[in-house]
C-alpha cells in the first residue's frame, strides 16, 4: 500500500517570502499525485495534479509542484505567497492500477504573516 | 465546479445512539462516493467507498456494522454511526466523483464534525 509524507507540520511565512513544502511518497507502481488546500472553515479544493508528461506542473493561484520520480517527491512550491494562501495543504497520492483510492498526507499548515 | 454538501456540518449525540450524515452531489450525478474520517491533525483517512446501487467497500479496520453506508441515489450518500461512542468523535468528510468526468474530478464536502458525550 502507498504512504504519503509531509514532513512540514507547520509552516509560518511572511508575505512574499517564497514557499516550498515538502511531500514524498511511498510506492512502487504508477501514480497520480495531487495537492490540495483546504481554505480556515471551508472543503478541501484542488490546487494542481499530475498524471504524467511535463514533471513540473502549474495549478491556481501560482502553485506548482515538481514530480521527481528518482526521488519519490513531489514538492509544492510558490515563489511569493500571500496572507490568503493561509490554509492547509495536503498531498495525496492515487495508484493507478486501482485508480480509485487517494491516500493522503498528513498536511501542512501554512500560516502567513503580514 | 462541482458542490458537494454534507448535512449537519456538526452534531453532538450521546453515546450509544445513531447519528446519520447525508452527502450530496448538488450539480452532477456522483457515481462514486467517498467516505474520509480526520482526526485532528491527522491525515484524512479513507473509510470506504461506494458505487451508486452496490454495496460499500471498506477499508481495512473499519467495522462496517458500525458506519453503514447508503449510496441509494446518484446524489446522494449516507453515513450512518450506529452506537456511538467518545471514541467515534471525529471529522467525518464525504468525497464525489462523478460520471463521465475524469478520474481526478473528485470534489470534497466541507466536512461534519461528530462529537459523542
Amino acid at each position: 500500500a502507498q504512504s504519503v509524507s509531509q514532513h512540514n507540520h507547520h509552516v509560518i511565512l511572511s508575505e512574499a517570502a517564497s514557499l516550498e513544502l515538502g511531500c514524498n511518497y511511498s510506492y512502487g507502481g504508477t501514480v497520480n499525485l495531487f495537492w490540495y488546500v483546504q481554505y480556515p472553515g471551508q472543503h478541501l479544493q484542488l490546487l494542481l495534479k499530475y498524471f504524467s508528461g511535463d514533471p513540473l506542473v502549474k495549478g491556481i493561484k501560482g502553485f506548482e509542484a515538481e514530480f521527481i520520480k528518482s526521488k519519490f517527491s513531489f514538492n509544492l512550491r510558490k515563489p511569493s505567497v500571500q496572507w490568503s494562501d493561509t490554509a492547509e495543504y495536503f498531498c495525496a497520492v492515487r495508484d493507478t492500477g486501482t485508480a480509485s483510492k487517494l491516500t493522503f498526507g498528513t498536511g501542512t499548515r501554512l500560516q502567513v504573516t503580514l | 465546479g462541482a458542490v458537494v454538501s454534507q448535512h449537519p456540518s456538526w452534531v453532538i449525540c450521546k453515546s450509544g445512539t445513531s447519528v446519520k450524515i447525508e452527502c450530496r452531489s448538488l450539480d452532477f450525478q456522483a457515481t462514486t462516493m467517498f467516505w474520509y474520517r480526520q482526526f485532528p491533525k491527522q491525515s484524512l483517512m479513507l473509510m470506504a467507498t461506494s458505487n451508486e446501487g452496490s454495496k460499500a467497500t471498506y477499508e481495512q479496520g473499519v467495522e462496517k456494522d458500525k458506519f453503514l453506508i447508503n449510496h441509494a441515489s446518484l446524489t446522494l450518500s449516507t453515513l450512518t454511526v450506529t452506537s456511538a461512542h467518545p471514541e467515534d468523535s471525529s471529522f467525518y468528510i464525504c468525497s464525489a466523483r462523478g460520471a463521465g468526468g475524469g478520474m481526478d474530478t473528485q470534489y470534497f464536502g466541507p466536512g461534519t464534525r461528530l462529537t459523542v458525550l
